[in-house]
């Protein structure tokens, strides 16, 4: 299986500054119909996740575009421009190239 | 607009079954590929099952093959996941969502606990 490894755990973060986080895979994402199934998720207390982004770069319908998607083969990360409060919220990556798909452990940005 | 829509969550006893169902509106549900996730309390998230748009190809999480079977009904907009064998550890939130996780149910909470 894939292991997902998600970096920090816990992000301080302050107000309309900057936010990253990492995620690393333990094989590459590639797929052989050349895309890279790599999804960042978004989890606000309480609510189902809500997909921010997918195949590394691609902002889903309505997700604003503070935030961004980069990486390639391994290793991954997800960038907030300028955090906003509605941000607060626990992140995922995740691997949809392979079964079984895997999760990061999650990372949870605090203000 | 697009909605899904879990039922069927609650209390059962170690061992018992139970069966979860998603009921699907506002997209061709036919047209796409479905699974089911968890969320143990407190925890991240694990995928269990994927099924293929016309139900022909499925996959499964070992942590629940062959105790759990995920089915879908294309003509009522409606996916299922049989779930026997319960034990404590499967105790979550259960969603379902599309296969590139774009839309996700509210979740149904199942709780295994004697």
């Amino acid at each position: 299986d894939i292991v997902m490894t998600q970096t920090p755990l816990s992000a301080p973060v302050t107000l309309g500054q900057p936010a990253s986080i990492s995620c690393r895979s333990t094989e590459s994402l590639l797929h052989t119909d050349g895309n890279t199934y790599l999804i960042w998720l978004q989890q606000r207390p309480g609510q189902p996740p809500r997909l921010l982004i997918y195949n590394i770069a691609n902002r889903f319908s309505g997700v604003p575009d503070r935030f961004s998607g980069s990486g390639a083969g391994t290793d991954f990360t997800l960038k907030i421009s300028r955090v906003e409060v509605e941000d607060v919220a626990v992140y995922y990556c995740a691997q949809a190239t392979q079964f079984p798909i895997t999760f990061g452990q999650g990372t949870r940005l605090e203000i | 607009q697009v909605q899904l829509e879990e039922s069927g969550g609650g209390l059962v006893k170690p061992g018992g079954s139970l069966r979860l169902s998603c009921a699907a509106s506002g997209f061709n549900f036919r047209d796409f590929y479905m699974m089911w996730l968890r969320q143990a309390p407190g925890q991240g998230l694990e995928w269990i099952s994927y099924i293929s748009n016309v139900g022909t190809t499925k996959y499964y999480a070992d942590s629940v093959k062959g105790r759990f079977t995920i089915s879908r009904d294309n003509a009522e907009n409606s996916m299922s996941l049989q779930m026997d064998s319960l034990r404590v550890e499967d105790t979550a939130v259960y969603y379902c969502a599309t296969s590139g996780m774009s839309r996700w149910g509210q979740g149904t909470l199942v709780t295994v606990s004697s």
